[in-house]
């Protein structure tokens, strides 16, 4: 199994310009996130989704757009990437959301740098 | 609201010394807990979960925790410290009892080990 993977690993962005992450997981997880990583932030949600075709807003949603049409990629998406989204970022996958072992799997992450 | 606060952004120990990781979690109703790890460049890496079981965790790489309620704390210790060691660590909530159980990340402890 490879677990969670990513695409891109880098990207370099000019501000205005759009992308889209694309995480894959072959776990058969309902649940998957999108965080991103700052230094000295520590990790914030962006959007999670709680199975195939559901979407949620977390804590730093604004500036981004998500997508789950199949249940084993979550797409994310920057319509107009702005300098403040340089960061990097996580997706992780989670069996299910509500229960004892909530343990999330994460990707090896996007390095996105926004000019 | 859940919380978690990580005392130290940055810990440094000699190799062979013992490694203590500050972690200290807000909650309202019963905590599950998280240790994850992160190496250079890559994902995280669960460490260790308390899920109410038992309050003295062990987890990988000889890395335990002890839950006290009393204290709200969660450290992270390692009686002797390895180089292989060195990486962030964030310690975790999950807001289970919320719809999702999502996961709630303190901002990290990097951790150095000197030869």
């Amino acid at each position: 199994n490879a677990g969670v993977t990513q695409t891109p690993k880098f990207r370099v962005l000019k501000t205005g310009q759009s992308m889209t992450l694309l995480c894959a997981q072959d776990m058969n997880h309902e649940y998957m996130y999108w965080y991103r990583q700052d230094p000295g932030m520590g990790l914030r949600l962006i959007h999670y989704s709680v199975g195939e075709g559901t979407t949620a807003k977390g804590e730093v949603p604004d500036g981004y757009n998500v997508s789950r049409l199949k249940k084993q990629n979550f797409l994310l998406g920057l319509e107009s990437a702005a300098p403040s989204q340089t960061s990097v970022y996580f997706c992780a996958s989670s069996l299910s959301g509500g229960e004892v072992y909530n343990e999330q799997f994460f990707g090896p992450g996007t390095r996105l740098t926004v000019l | 609201a859940q919380s978690v606060t990580q005392l130290g952004s940055h810990v440094s120990v000699s190799e062979g010394a013992l490694v203590l990781l500050r972690c200290n979690y807000s909650s309202s109703v019963p905590p599950y807990l998280f240790w994850y790890v992160q190496y250079p460049n890559q994902g995280l890496q669960l460490l260790l979960k308390y899920t109410s079981a038992a309050t003295l965790v062990k987890g990988i790489n000889g890395f335990e925790a002890e839950f006290k309620k009393s204290e709200t704390s969660f450290h992270l210790t390692k009686p002797s410290a390895h180089m292989s060691d060195a990486a962030e660590y964030f310690c975790a909530v999950s807001d289970y009892g919320g719809s999702q159980g999502n996961l709630i990340f303190g901002k990290g402890t990097k951790l150095s080990v000197k030869p």
